[in-house]
Formats: structure tokens, C-alpha cells, sequence
């Protein structure tokens, strides 16, 4: 119940396109994150979820907590070549401890 | 208002030394956690201060030690270096009250060697 399968692994698009990316679970949880991290730093929160069905934008993200409150997606549209990185979910356990797990992240490819 | 810092930003020891770790949260932060980033693990909880104790621990052995300070900063050392400790360590500050968000400093890049 602790692991986060997050997919793809990896992915090469060409500027422009939208993105899709997703996270599943065994558990239910109340919380997911959405990570960004660009070489040598650390990850940087694009999109926090905090209720099941929640839609949330960021600009071109939007990310959605699944109602099962066991998966969530991230969808980056119309992308640009500064949205090369790996993306991570993440999730806290119930009870509000500060651990968070995190998914073995997709990395971004974007070709201009 | 700064982000977190983390020093040093890269470190090169051997293995058997000790090395300390150092994280000063944002401003107002009291709770401060420290994660290990590697290629096949992904990134691992290590263990979270608030308020001067620590409040969780992750599953890596004693030679993983933490402490914060009344200012909230916080270190973190690990004795006799092992190869596969080669990694960078990440610390997160937050709020602390449960569904505040974490905010990563860029991180310290250790080489065992």
C-alpha cells in the first residue's frame, strides 16, 4: 500500500503537443502532489489535491484526484521546451504526517 | 521571502568518513524533512523534525542521524560512509500542521568514493 506506480517512465514529444501522465495506487489516500524537478535541483510543487473528483489548473497543468482516491493524472498541454524535467507524484499518508512517498517519476523529453 | 537553502551543494568523501548535512527552512517553517534521491530507489523518506524532535522516521539504519535547532535549521549526518550512500539529499520545509505543503532547497549532492 505504500508504493505509487507512476507511468510513463519516461516520454519524448515534440513541442506543442499535450502531455499525460499518470499515478495509481493499492490505497485511498487524502492527499496527492505533483512535483516537478529540473537537473541538479530539487523538485518544485506544481499541483497539490486535496479532495477526490478535485480538478485543479496551473497555468497548462491541470492535474484531477481520481474518486476512487487511489489514482491521479497530470496533463500538461501545448508544451514548450522548458517543460523538459521528470514529474513526480506524491502522497501523504492519512493522519497528516509530513512523510511524503513519491512515484519513480516520468521523465519529460520535449523536442523543439 | 528565501526558499530553503541547503550546504554544502556538493561533497566528496570516502568511505568510513562521517558527513554533516546542513538545511535552514523558510522563514516560519517549522517542520523540516530530509530525503534520499538515488537512480533506482527514487526519492526515500528519511526522517522529519518539528520543533526540535523528531516526529517520523524512514527506513534507513542508525548511521542516519538528524537534528533541529531552536531556529528550526536542521542537519543531518551520516557516519561511516558506504558506497551506496552516493546520492542527493534532498530537505523539504513546511508549515507542519499536517496538510501544509512541502517546499524542496535544491539539495546536496554526496559522492562516496
Amino acid at each position: 500500500g505504500q508504493q505509487l506506480n507512476q507511468s510513463p517512465q519516461s516520454m519524448f514529444i515534440q513541442e506543442g503537443e499535450d502531455v499525460s501522465m499518470n499515478c495509481t495506487s493499492s490505497s485511498i489516500f487524502n492527499t496527492w502532489l505533483w512535483y516537478k524537478q529540473d537537473p541538479g535541483e530539487g523538485p518544485v510543487l506544481l499541483i497539490a489535491l486535496y479532495k477526490a473528483g478535485e480538478l485543479t489548473s496551473n497555468g497548462r497543468l491541470t492535474a484531477q484526484f481520481g474518486i476512487t482516491r487511489k489514482d491521479s493524472f497530470l496533463n500538461i498541454s501545448a508544451s514548450i521546451p522548458s517543460d523538459v524535467g521528470i514529474y513526480f507524484c506524491a502522497r501523504r499518508p492519512q493522519g497528516g504526517s509530513e512523510k511524503l512517498v513519491f512515484g519513480k517519476g516520468t521523465k519529460l523529453t520535449v523536442n523543439p | 521571502k528565501a526558499g530553503v537553502t541547503q550546504t554544502p551543494r556538493y561533497l566528496i568523501k570516502t568511505r568510513g568518513q562521517q558527513v554533516t548535512l546542513s538545511c535552514s527552512p523558510i522563514s516560519g517553517h517549522r517542520s523540516v524533512s530530509w530525503y534520499q534521491q538515488t537512480p533506482g530507489q527514487g526519492l526515500q523518506f528519511l526522517f522529519e523534525y518539528f520543533s526540535e524532535t523528531q516526529r517520523n522516521k524512514g527506513n534507513f539504519p542508525g548511521r542516519f542521524s538528524g537534528r533541529q535547532f531552536s531556529n528550526s535549521r536542521s542537519e543531518m549526518n551520516v557516519s561511516t560512509l558506504e558506497l551506496g550512500d552516493s546520492a542527493l539529499y534532498l530537505c523539504a520545509s513546511s508549515g507542519g500542521r499536517g496538510l501544509s505543503e512541502q517546499f524542496f532547497g535544491p539539495g546536496t549532492r554526496l559522492t562516496v568514493l
